[in-house]
């Protein structure tokens, strides 16, 4: 089926730390990926997108590649922030706007 | 501010009652969808629209019901309400193509 399946949390790291969240996703096609995240409190808001092989989305120093023959979009950070403490989702669409479909979600952490 | 708005933010029902969720954008947003967000399970479509005069079920319709009258609003409707139900609800909506969503800042809901 049609699914985007990512690593569970919580993750913990300290400042400055690299950060990887996996995210494989299962769809019949070539799906839109993206990456959202939800402060808390807060209603999601998009980070990162990519619509096809090989395209790296980035934003706010997070990036993540669309890697098609692993069928994965890995979000990384080279040094994180208190401030990047979070809930990140990886999500896909199908081509012609259909509804995305969220992973579970990953709880990061920083502590300084 | 532009952007996608959700009242109320809080409510508390007692099993049985009903109410109606409302979600209003002002971007001219053709789509529209009704998430709801519960630990560990991420976010599940509950049902969504394509445009005025039109909804489709998601994952998780069941309990629920939706129009759109008008293709600024949709409206989520809990006939009557079960503890189940208790969750935080996320309304988005997004244009043409694939440019992700704009989500408003949740309705988180207690069923009691």
């Amino acid at each position: 089926g049609n699914s985007v399946t990512q690593m569970e949390g919580p993750v913990t790291l300290s400042e400055e730390a690299f950060l990887t969240i996996n995210c494989t996703y299962t769809a019949t096609g070539y799906p839109s990926l993206f990456w959202y995240v939800q402060y808390p409190g807060e209603g999601l808001q998009l980070l990162l997108k990519a619509t096809k092989a090989d395209d790296k989305g980035s934003n706010k120093g997070f990036e993540a590649t669309y890697r098609k023959e692993t069928t994965s979009f890995h979000l990384e950070k080279g040094s994180v922030q208190v401030s990047d403490s979070a809930v990140y989702f990886c999500a896909r669409a199908i081509q012609g706007n259909t509804p995305l479909v969220f992973g579970k979600g990953t709880r990061l952490s920083v502590i300084a | 501010n532009a952007g996608v708005t959700q009242t109320p933010k809080f409510r508390v029902l007692k099993t049985g009652q009903s109410m109606t969720l409302l979600c209003a954008q002002d971007m001219n947003h053709e789509y529209m969808y009704w998430y709801r967000q519960d630990p560990g399970m991420g976010l599940r479509l509950i049902h969504y629209s394509v445009g005025e005069g039109t909804t489709a079920k998601g994952e998780v319709p069941d309990g629920y019901n939706v129009s759109r009258l008008k293709k600024q609003n949709f409206l989520l409707g809990l006939e009557s309400a079960a503890p189940s139900q208790t969750s935080v609800y996320f309304c988005a909506s997004s244009g043409q193509g694939l440019y992700g969503y704009t989500f408003g800042s949740g309705t988180r809901l207690t069923v009691v």
